[in-house]
């Protein structure tokens, strides 16, 4: 019963550095989304991918975020050179399309 | 701007204490309202889905009911495994992510 995969489960870098999130969704789902979770607000939505393309990217700053979903392999989430505000809990979730989008248990992103 | 608004931010009720949680939403056109339960740690759980006004479903002791401005979900006789947060999310026919309320800490205390 393989659920959404993310890793890794806790990250921790530096302000500057680089942090990559990796998302595996559900079996058989092409349909890939990112949120971003910060203390105390809802959950907000990043972007959202199917194999090969970004289909809706309007939640994503326009600055050090990107975002893929290759043929093979993970969706990832890269951030480059990290701040503080970085910090949150990002949650991917899957779907076939049309219904529910299915959330894995999140990356915890701690910028020192 | 699309907005969903969540009530009680918490509530904490006794076992068995029967109680409903709000979910009031502006959008410029529903594609569906969602249910989810999230426990400390963990990613959103899916629940319900809602499509059209006066639709209802229904899960063990969870509920969840829908008009044109705001959903209910229902809680009858909970159990302290019910205690969690409760989020409300919409979809829009024009967009494909979902916008979530700040959701309702739910505790049932034994």
């Amino acid at each position: 019963n393989a659920g959404v995969m993310q890793n890794p489960r806790h990250l921790v870098r530096r302000r500057g550095q680089e942090a990559r999130l990796r998302c595996s969704p559900m079996k058989g789902h092409s349909h890939v989304y990112w949120y971003r979770q910060l203390p105390e607000e809802g959950l907000k939505f990043m972007v959202y991918l199917q194999k090969e393309n970004i289909i809706d990217e309007s939640g994503m700053p326009k600055e050090r975020f990107s975002a893929e979903f290759p043929k093979e392999g993970p969706s990832i989430l890269r951030i480059q050179q990290v701040v503080r505000g970085d910090s949150a809990a990002y949650f991917c979730a899957s779907s076939l399309g049309e219904g529910p989008q299915h959330f894995g248990d999140g990356t915890r992103l701690s910028i020192l | 701007e699309d907005q969903v608004t969540q009530s009680p931010e918490a509530l904490r009720l006794q076992e068995g204490e029967s109680s409903s949680l709000n979910c009031s939403y502006t959008v410029s056109g529903l594609r569906g309202l969602f249910w989810y339960r999230q426990d400390p740690g963990k990613g959103p759980e899916f629940l319900f889905t809602l499509y059209s006004a006066g639709e209802e479903k229904e899960k063990e002791r969870l509920k969840a009911t829908l008009t044109k401005k705001e959903s209910f979900l229902h809680i009858t006789a909970p159990k302290p495994e019910d205690s969690a947060t409760y989020l409300c999310a919409v979809q829009v026919l024009s967009a494909d992510g979902l916008t979530f309320g700040k959701g309702t800490h739910l505790i049932i205390q034994p």
